[in-house]
This record gives C-alpha cells, sequence and structure tokens, in this order.
C-alpha cells in the first residue's frame, strides 16, 4: 500500500495570505489528524476527521480549519497567516482513530514571510 | 507544566550503549505511544501501549499506568538510531478517537 502523502511539500507564503495543504491516507483508513509542529511548542495537534466528521480538535484560533471528502482526502486552510504559523504541517492517518497506530506522512513546510 | 514530560531532553551514547528514555504524564490515559522522528521530519510510530510491554527488535516499551510513566529502551545502540523520540498520550476519553498529547522530544545521538 502507498504510504500517507502530503501536498506540497515546502510552500512560501506572505502574512495575510491564505493557504491550503492537502492530505492523502493510506487506502482504507478513514481517520485523518493533523498536527503543527515547530521548535519552540513542539508537536500539537490541530483536529481530527473520520469519515467526513471532525471528531476532535485542538487549542487553536479559527483561522485554522479542516474538512474530509468521501475518499478520505484531507485539506486544512489556514487564512490570514501570520508569521507564527511557520511549521512543519503533518497529517496521520489511522483505520480507526487518533488513539490507535498511525501512519505519518511527510509534512509540509510552511514558511510565512 | 505541560502534561506530559520526557527525559533526559539531549542523550548522547556511545554505540552498543543500553539507552533508556523516560517520560511522565499527569492525566489519566487511554493510550500512549512512542514516536521516532529523524532529521527531514518524517515520523514514524514505534509503538502504542495501554499496559505492560512491548517489544520490537532492540527496542522495548513499558508503561506503568499507576505511576503515570513509560520508558522506551534501546538495547544495543547503533548511530541509525540516531533521532528524536516523542512521547504521546492520549486521554481517558473513553472512545476510539481523541487528541493526543506530546512531550517535547528527546534528542538522541549515538556515536560510532
Amino acid at each position: 500500500k502507498a504510504g500517507v502523502t502530503q501536498t506540497p511539500r515546502y510552500l512560501i507564503k506572505t502574512r495575510g495570505q491564505q493557504v491550503t495543504l492537502s492530505c492523502s491516507p493510506i487506502s482504507g483508513h478513514r481517520s485523518v489528524s493533523w498536527y503543527q509542529q515547530t521548535p519552540g511548542q513542539g508537536l500539537q495537534f490541530l483536529f481530527e476527521y473520520f469519515s467526513e466528521t471532525q471528531r476532535n480538535k485542538g487549542n487553536f484560533p479559527g483561522r485554522f480549519s479542516g474538512r474530509q471528502f468521501s475518499n478520505s482526502r484531507s485539506e486544512m486552510n489556514v487564512s490570514t497567516l501570520e508569521l507564527g504559523d511557520s511549521a512543519l504541517y503533518l497529517c496521520a492517518s489511522s483505520d480507526t482513530g487518533a488513539s490507535y497506530e498511525q501512519y505519518f506522512g511527510p509534512g509540509t513546510r510552511l514558511t510565512v514571510t | 507544566k505541560n502534561e506530559v514530560e520526557q527525559s533526559p531532553q539531549n542523550l548522547t551514547a556511545q554505540e552498543g550503549e543500553f539507552i533508556t528514555i523516560n517520560c511522565s504524564y499527569s492525566v489519566g490515559i487511554s493510550a500512549l505511544h512512542w514516536l521516532q522522528q529523524h532529521p527531514g521530519g518524517g515520523i514514524v510510530s514505534l509503538f502504542m501501549l495501554s499496559s505492560g510491554k512491548k517489544k520490537h527488535g532492540r527496542l522495548i516499551a513499558t508503561i506503568n499506568i499507576q505511576e503515570k510513566h513509560s520508558s522506551l529502551h534501546i538495547t544495543a545502540s547503533h548511530p541509525r538510531d540516531s533521532a528524536v523520540y516523542i512521547c504521546a498520550v492520549r486521554d481517558a476519553g473513553g472512545t476510539s478517537y481523541g487528541k493526543l498529547t506530546f512531550g517535547q522530544g528527546t534528542i538522541l545521538t549515538v556515536h560510532p
């Protein structure tokens, strides 16, 4: 089976712009979780989607949003980008949920200038 | 105080040494994960534990639910084990979903 894929791998945006990141889970996996990793805060949970429904979300402002499609592919969107949004954004898929073994994608490195 | 604390933050070892990384947490949990992250960002899930002990090759993970503590051991360490090791917990929400809370990671460097 192919692993979790994320596109794009690298992205440079300007403050105030918006960005959409994409994640394709392992075939058959219905859960997709998103995480933000920064040097200062480490890994932080953004949200989890399961069968097109958001099941849980972390403590991030409303500028961070996501969705999941019927084929389990997921997107996350960040509006009105701030310098502090520069981070590695990782998604992980699981066949059942975030408490079960997760398979991580390579991440998208977002730089906001 | 963070909900998940790892120690040490940095660890340097010589090839062949036995290594232990510790993880303590302050909330009730239903699962604990050990993750490995190599330079460049890729994360691999090593173990998921809810009780007892698991072994995979040279890696051993243990958890003590009563003491809220887990350890990751690497026997006969090798330079390719150099990576960041991250502990993550899921709180005891009683469902199969839920957010993970992560430790700050332990940077392991193994010298030949």
